[in-house]
């Protein structure tokens, strides 16, 4: 089976552009959550989505989106970047519903804002 | 008061000894508790879950909960140098499964 798949692994931006990371989760899965993690603030919940519907959300600026399609895939969005974005972005999928979900990270996309 | 905290790291241990960590959580209601290891460049994989009060053995790792104190805990017994890693404690908040909130992370360093 298929691991949890992120592209693009690197990716190099200047500020105030935008960029969209995907995220195709493990086949069967329906739950994908976003994670930003910073050497500083460590693992930061951004969202998660079910569904094709966004179920949780975390403490982060209206310029970090997401959205998922009905294959279950995921992109993340964010606009007009800061140098404070750059961070590991990580992609998490879970089968979604009630129940002791466990989830399983993808590798991630390493995001430099210059 | 943060969500998911941790003991502060790092943490060093010889080989062979047994490697402690800890977590405490804010969120009463909490169901589902889990500890990840990432080595450095990494992503987070699962070492174990625990759902219910009391151990859970997996091999060389026994996670212990106790929700009446909001804590829950990672022995990691007869370390090895691989195990040198950054180890961390996720909870699902609320009566939510799939918001998992993560604590800052405990840097294990295992001493041959």
């Amino acid at each position: 089976k298929a691991g949890v798949t992120q592209t693009p692994r690197y990716l190099i931006k200047t500020r105030g552009q935008q960029v969209t990371l995907s995220c195709s989760p493990i086949s069967g899965h329906r739950s994908v959550s976003w994670y930003q993690q910073t050497p500083g603030q460590g693992l930061q919940f951004l969202f998660e989505y079910f569904s094709e519907t966004q179920r949780n959300k975390g403490n982060f600026p209206g310029r970090f989106s997401g959205r998922q399609f009905s294959n279950s895939r995921s992109e993340m969005n964010v606009s007009t970047l800061e140098l404070g974005d750059s961070a590991l972005y990580l992609c998490a999928s879970s089968w979604g519903g009630q129940g002791q979900n466990i989830q399983y990270f993808g590798a991630g996309t390493r995001l430099s804002v210059l | 008061q943060k969500e998911v905290e941790q003991n502060s790291g790092p943490l060093s241990v010889p080989e062979g000894a047994i490697a402690s960590l800890n977590c405490t959580y804010s969120d009463r209601v909490s169901q589902s508790f889990f500890w990840y290891r990432q080595y450095s460049g990494k992503s987070p994989e699962l070492i174990m879950s625990i759902y219910s009060n009391g151990d859970k053995e997996d091999g060389r790792f026994t996670a212990q909960l106790n929700k009446a104190s909001q804590y829950v805990s990672l022995l990691i017994r007869d370390s090895q140098p691989s195990d040198s890693a950054t180890y961390l404690c996720a909870v699902t908040m609320g009566t939510s499964y799939d918001k998992v909130i993560f604590g800052p992370g405990t840097s294990l360093s295992v001493i041959p």
